[in-house]
């Protein structure tokens, strides 16, 4: 089965660290591009990152630029998203997407995982 | 900072036709952006719906459809069914390997 799940949410407080790692299967992980998208409790998407099937290029949107680093290990088919200097604001449920850069969609979403910032 | 912009609501009679459309803050939306949609309902992951515009995804029917109208992507839903209440969201291309989502728009059936 094509499918991606991620994993490593929890509670941080606030200037803490955390990491989410995304495991793929059913598909060649190389081949894709992946992308992080968080959503806020009650908020819309918010992408945060991307990288590319090789992992030579990465992409960060400004709220997490400095903040946030993406990875992957494709000899494990593994996404990670090394998250530091966390924030209140970073609280949301964090989805693994795969991402079609032919035409810049998201065709694979799993079902999340949640990061609480909280004190 | 250009900003993606969606319908915040909008309601629609059962079996009737409904367009939400994406814009932008500064300029008009254009097939250069790539414009998809997804759908997601309270608790689940998003669905991918539309991408390239118009190309459905796979196993979406043709009740939804998308379109550039005016200088917005369009997503039209013609026949609205119950089960069709829910979020909408759209994305575009921003450039620089980065996507912006719109603020999604809540559809009610009703």
């Amino acid at each position: 089965e094509v499918q991606v799940v991620e994993s490593g949410g929890g509670l941080v407080q606030p200037g803490g660290s955390l990491r989410l790692s995304c495991a793929a299967s059913g598909f060649t992980f190389s081949n894709y591009a992946m992308s992080w998208v968080r959503q806020a409790p009650g908020k819309g998407l918010e992408w945060v990152s991307g990288i590319s099937g090789g992992g030579g290029a990465t992409y960060y949107a400004d709220s997490v630029k400095g903040r946030f680093t993406i990875s992957r290990d494709n000899s494990k088919n593994t996404l990670f998203l090394e998250m530091n200097s966390l924030r209140v604001e970073d609280t949301a449920v964090y989805y693994c997407a795969r991402n079609l850069i032919s035409y810049w969609y998201f065709d694979l979403w799993g079902r999340g995982t949640l990061l609480t910032v909280s004190s | 900072q250009t900003v993606v912009t969606q319908e915040p609501s909008i309601s629609v009679s059962p079996g009737g036709t409904v367009t939400l459309t994406c814009g932008l803050t500064s300029g008009s939306v254009s097939t250069y952006y790539y414009p998809s949609w997804y759908q997601q309902t309270p608790g689940q992951a998003p669905r991918t719906l539309i991408y390239n515009t118009n190309t459905r995804s796979s196993g979406v029917p043709d009740r939804f459809s998308g379109s550039i109208l005016e200088g917005k992507a369009a997503l039209t839903i013609t026949g609205a069914q119950a089960d069709d209440e829910c979020d909408y969201y759209c994305a575009l291309y921003v450039g620089s390997g980065s996507s912006g989502f719109g603020g999604g728009t809540k559809l009610t059936v009703l």
